[in-house]
């Protein structure tokens, strides 16, 4: 696609729950990242797949937090036993090895109630 | 660990004004980025900037990046209303390309 696309775009959830937040990165890209936003605040790196190496998973606060990248292309970040602490905007970019610039999707706002 | 200093948090100005946005770390990076970022958008890449004590200019845009590669500033001249947004500078890691983000600039400029 042209662009970056997260769904759902909200997704509010039940403090206990499990979620799914999808990232369909620009075709043909070969790197996707996923961050985290809390209200007003910088991005904090969770997880980056870059081609077929293993992916960076130094930023996964928890081990209730796990993230995979099917066929190269689409990426799913799960988080199990949601907590209210994971409240935020979920990032997702994606980029080109060898260019500079990341094209990040609008996010998905997660609220856990 | 790598991490960027970003200054200030928070800047309110009146239309007109000049203001100057920094970014510092001890850690020399790859690149550096600049972004905006809207309300419920994502960010958008500004600017790249590559060799140290390199200038870009953009519009009313002035990046500049520090000759050891370790800093970064943003200087916008005749800030408008329409630049109201949150700044996010970002070090690129020479060896994993991951990017590390500032806390970012929350910028209101007033008509």
């Amino acid at each position: 696609g042209a662009g970056v696309s997260q769904s759902p775009s909200n997704k509010v959830t039940e403090k206990g729950k499990d979620v799914e937040l999808r990232c369909d990165p620009i075709s043909g890209h070969t790197a996707l990242y996923w961050y985290r936003q809390s209200l007003g605040q910088g991005l904090e790196f969770l997880i980056y797949f870059q081609g077929n190496s293993a992916p960076d998973k130094s930023g996964l606060p928890s081990d209730r937090f796990s993230a995979e990248r099917t066929g190269g292309s689409v990426s799913t970040l799960t988080i199990q036993r949601t907590q209210q602490e994971d409240s935020a905007v979920y990032l997702c970019a994606s980029s080109l090895k060898g260019l500079v610039g990341y094209t990040f999707g609008s996010g998905t706002r997660l609220t856990v109630v | 660990t790598q991490l960027l200093e970003q200054s200030p948090q928070f800047l309110s100005i009146q239309e007109g004004e000049n203001l100057t946005v920094y970014c510092n770390s001890s850690s020399v990076f790859s690149s550096l980025q600049w972004y905006r970022q809207e309300p419920g958008e994502g960010p958008v890449l500004l600017v790249t900037v590559v060799t140290g004590g390199e200038v870009k200019k953009l519009k009313r845009l002035t990046f500049q990046f520090g000759d050891a590669r370790k800093d970064s500033s943003l200087h916008i001249t005749a800030a408008q209303p329409g630049d109201t947004g949150l700044y996010l500078c970002a070090g690129e890691d020479s060896n994993t390309g991951k990017l590390i983000f500032g806390q970012g600039t929350t910028l209101q400029v007033k008509p």
